[in-house]
C-alpha cells in the first residue's frame, strides 16, 4: 500500500515560516490534501488539491507538490497555528485514501 | 450550512456490538461520499472506508475490511459505523467526514467525533 512519510515534529518561532513535508513515491502525480488538528478537536481541511485554500483559511497557508515531496508552508506563524498536521492522498492502486504519519508543529 | 453530527460517546465491554451514527444536513446527502476515520489515543488519523449513500456503494481500507461495517440510511441522511464484537483495541475516536467532488477528493467537512471506549 502507498505510504506517506512526515517528520514527527517541526518547531518554529512566531513570525517565521514553517514547512511541513509529506514524502511519497511519485507523490507529484497525485492530489495532496492537508488537515490541521488542534488538541481535542476534529481535523480541519486547510489545503486541498495540492495548493487550493478553503474559504476561511488564511493566505498564510500554502501548498506545493512535486516529485516525491509535497509541502505545506505556513508563513508568519502565529501561536494559534500550533497543531498536528496531516497530509492525505488517494491511492489509485488500491482505490483507497491514505493519511500521512502526522507532524506536530510547535510555536516557540 | 453543511453539518455532520455524530452520536455520543460510548463505553462498551469486549465482545459487545456497537453502531455509531453520523447525520448529515445542509447538503444533498445522497450526492457525496461519507468516510470514517479512526484516531487511536495519541496516534494519527487512519482512513477506514467510505460509502456513497445514493446507492450504498462501500469501500474499505484493507486494514478494516471484515472488522467493521459501514452503512447508510438515505431516508434519514445518516451514515453508520458498526462492530459485531468489540475488542479493547477498538478504543479510539471515530470521525465521519464528507468527501468532496473529484476522483481524488478531500474530506471537506468533518463530524465532531465519537469516542468509543472498550474495557472490561
Amino acid at each position: 500500500s502507498y505510504v506517506l512519510t512526515q517528520p514527527p515534529s517541526v518547531s518554529v518561532a512566531p513570525g517565521k515560516t514553517a514547512r511541513i513535508t509529506c514524502g511519497g513515491n511519485n507523490i507529484g502525480s497525485k492530489s495532496v490534501h492537508w488537515y490541521q488538528q488542534k488538541p481535542g478537536q476534529a481535523p480541519v481541511l486547510v489545503i486541498y488539491y495540492d495548493s487550493d485554500r478553503p474559504s476561511g483559511i488564511p493566505e498564510r497557508f500554502s501548498g506545493s507538490n512535486s516529485g516525491n515531496t509535497a509541502t505545506l508552508t505556513i508563513s508568519r506563524v502565529e501561536a494559534g497555528d500550533e497543531a498536528d498536521y496531516y497530509c492525505q492522498v488517494w491511492d489509485s492502486s488500491s482505490d483507497r485514501g491514505v493519511f500521512g504519519t502526522g507532524t506536530k508543529v510547535t510555536v516557540l | 450550512e453543511v453539518q455532520l453530527v455524530q452520536s455520543g460517546a460510548e463505553v462498551k465491554k469486549p465482545g459487545e456490538s456497537l453502531k455509531i451514527s453520523c447525520k448529515g444536513s445542509g447538503y444533498s446527502f445522497t450526492s457525496y461520499w461519507i468516510g470514517w476515520v479512526r484516531q487511536m489515543p495519541g496516534k494519527g488519523l487512519e482512513w477506514m472506508g467510505i460509502i456513497y449513500p445514493g446507492d450504498s456503494d462501500t469501500r474499505y481500507s484493507p486494514s478494516f475490511q471484515g472488522q467493521v461495517t459501514i452503512s447508510a440510511d438515505k431516508s434519514i441522511s445518516t451514515a453508520y459505523l458498526q462492530w459485531s464484537s468489540l475488542k479493547a483495541s477498538d478504543t479510539a475516536m471515530y470521525y465521519c467526514a464528507r468527501l468532496g467532488y473529484g476522483d481524488e477528493a478531500e474530506f471537506d467537512y468533518w463530524g465532531q467525533g465519537t469516542l468509543v471506549t472498550v474495557s472490561s
